[in-house]
């Protein structure tokens, strides 16, 4: 089955342990993204990546990470997280940014 | 960057009525608009799009609508079903620029 998994679906935390959502896709897509969505702001991108260790900052980058050593998957990382990063985080995949993306089911994220 | 505004945050319309959600946005380059629909617990899904040299695209029960001129794309579900109750976000994006920008939802509830 064609699809894009999250791990975890729900992390409770304390500011500044690090941790890692990862995501992976089995569709070959070259395209991958994460998002946050926030009550009232819909989703935000976070970071994306066209390719393998091809990775660029979207609107709201600031305080995660990215790697993209493989094409499957694209995990996200928080070195020091904080209360604000409180979120539910969506990965998606597609072809390109111009195209169908195709999304996890969400991790939610809560930071205390 | 993209502006992507969306109308109404919320919709309550009786069973078999029709349903119209708008989105604005600021990009005259951006020529790829889909929309989404995201149910409860899940990750956003595709349900249609349409690109910049359409000006409506048609699917069954949904059809979405591009005036480029005012920069300014619907939504527009015909006979609508409880099934049809969710949030819908709109989006924009542009070819070789590969960021990603939604609107901030809409919630629709259908009443039977």
């Amino acid at each position: 089955e064609a699809q894009v998994t999250q791990n975890p679906r729900y992390l409770i935390t304390v500011t500044g342990k690090k941790l890692t959502v990862t995501c992976s896709q089995n569709m070959n897509h070259e395209y991958m993204s994460w998002y946050r969505q926030d009550p009232g702001l819909g989703l935000r991108q976070i970071y994306y990546s066209m390719n393998v260790e091809v990775t660029d900052k979207g609107d709201v980058p600031e305080g995660y990470k990215v790697s993209r050593k493989e094409k499957r998957n694209f995990p996200l990382i928080l070195e020091s997280p904080s209360p604000n990063q409180t979120s539910l985080y969506f990965c998606a995949s597609g072809q390109g940014a111009s195209d169908t993306q195709y999304f996890g089911p969400g991790t939610r994220l809560t930071v205390l | 960057g993209e502006n992507v505004e969306q109308h109404p945050s919320t919709l309550s319309v009786q069973e078999g009525d029709s349903a119209v959600i708008k989105c604005t946005y600021s990009d005259s380059a951006s020529n790829y608009f889909p929309w989404y629909k995201q149910e409860l617990g899940k990750g956003p899904q595709l349900i249609i799009d349409i690109r910049s040299n359409v000006g409506e695209k048609k699917d069954q029960r949904i059809a979405v609508t591009l005036n480029k001129t005012a920069k300014h794309f619907s939504l527009h579900i015909t006979e609508t079903q409880p099934e049809d109750s969710a949030v819908y976000f709109c989006a924009a994006s542009k070819d070789n620029f590969n960021k990603f920008y939604f609107g901030s939802g809409t919630k629709l509830n259908v009443k039977p």
